[in-house]
């Protein structure tokens, strides 16, 4: 069955910018069925979702970050990738990689373990 | 932006009673809305889609409903592994979840 994986540093100095990639195996990314997904959740707190991008491409962001969120996909390597730029201690969470099952679910139908990503000099 | 607003906070049960837990948006969101459970160090699972379809492989023993602004997850007799966090998430307007509500052993 699918499964997704999240990647990339645990750490990350203030002002700099978060580099994660979700690897998806057991499925093409490139199914036009979904919508792929970054989810993130501070220490304690709740579910805040960052954004997502189609496999053609298209993304939609979360009002509240677009001005420092990327998303890219590279179908090649059935990845896709999350850029946070001008981090603070508020973007200290664990990130999650989701699936969005946009033709029958309609939800985020599969997550990823979650990476936690610390902002700190 | 849509807020949702989950009660209660907390939740105190003993196995085998119902839990019924609520999502009220600040605005319509149809039926557009999902549940999921969380357990510590775990990813969100998806329960309930579009207000009262089960997911996938849940029980029958969680149930949704509910539209437009007001939503109900119910759980009709608890068991041990259905102590977790709660979250509703609405999708009528780009996405956002609830605050979530614990349920934990009375």
């Amino acid at each position: 069955q699918v499964q997704l994986q999240e990647s990339g540093p645990g750490l990350v100095k203030p002002s700099q910018t978060l580099s994660l990639t979700c690897t998806v195996s057991g499925g093409s990314i490139s199914s036009g069925d979904y919508y792929w997904s970054w989810i993130r959740q501070p220490p304690g707190k709740g579910l805040e979702w960052i954004g997502y991008i189609y496999y053609s491409g298209s993304t939609y962001y979360n009002p509240s970050l677009k001005s420092r969120v990327t998303i890219s996909v590279d179908t090649s390597k059935n990845q896709f990738s999350l850029k946070l730029s001008s981090v603070t201690a508020a973007d200290t969470a664990v990130y999650y990689c989701a699936r969005f099952y946009g033709t029958n679910d309609h939800a985020f139908d599969i997550w990823g373990q979650g990476t936690m990503v610390t902002v700190s000099s | 932006e849509i807020v949702l607003t989950q009660s209660p906070a907390t939740l105190s049960l003993s196995p085998g009673e119902r839990a019924t837990l609520s999502c009220r948006a600040s605005q319509s969101v149809s039926s557009y809305l999902a549940w999921y459970q969380q357990k510590p160090g775990q990813a969100p699972r998806l329960l309930i889609y579009d207000a009262s379809n089960r997911a996938t492989g849940i029980p029958a023993r969680f149930s949704g409903s509910g539209s437009g602004t007001d939503f109900t997850l119910t759980i009709s007799s608890l068991e041990p592994e259905d102590f977790a966090v709660y979250y509703c998430q609405q999708r009528s307007n780009g996405f956002t979840f609830g605050p979530g509500t614990k349920v934990d052993i009375k």
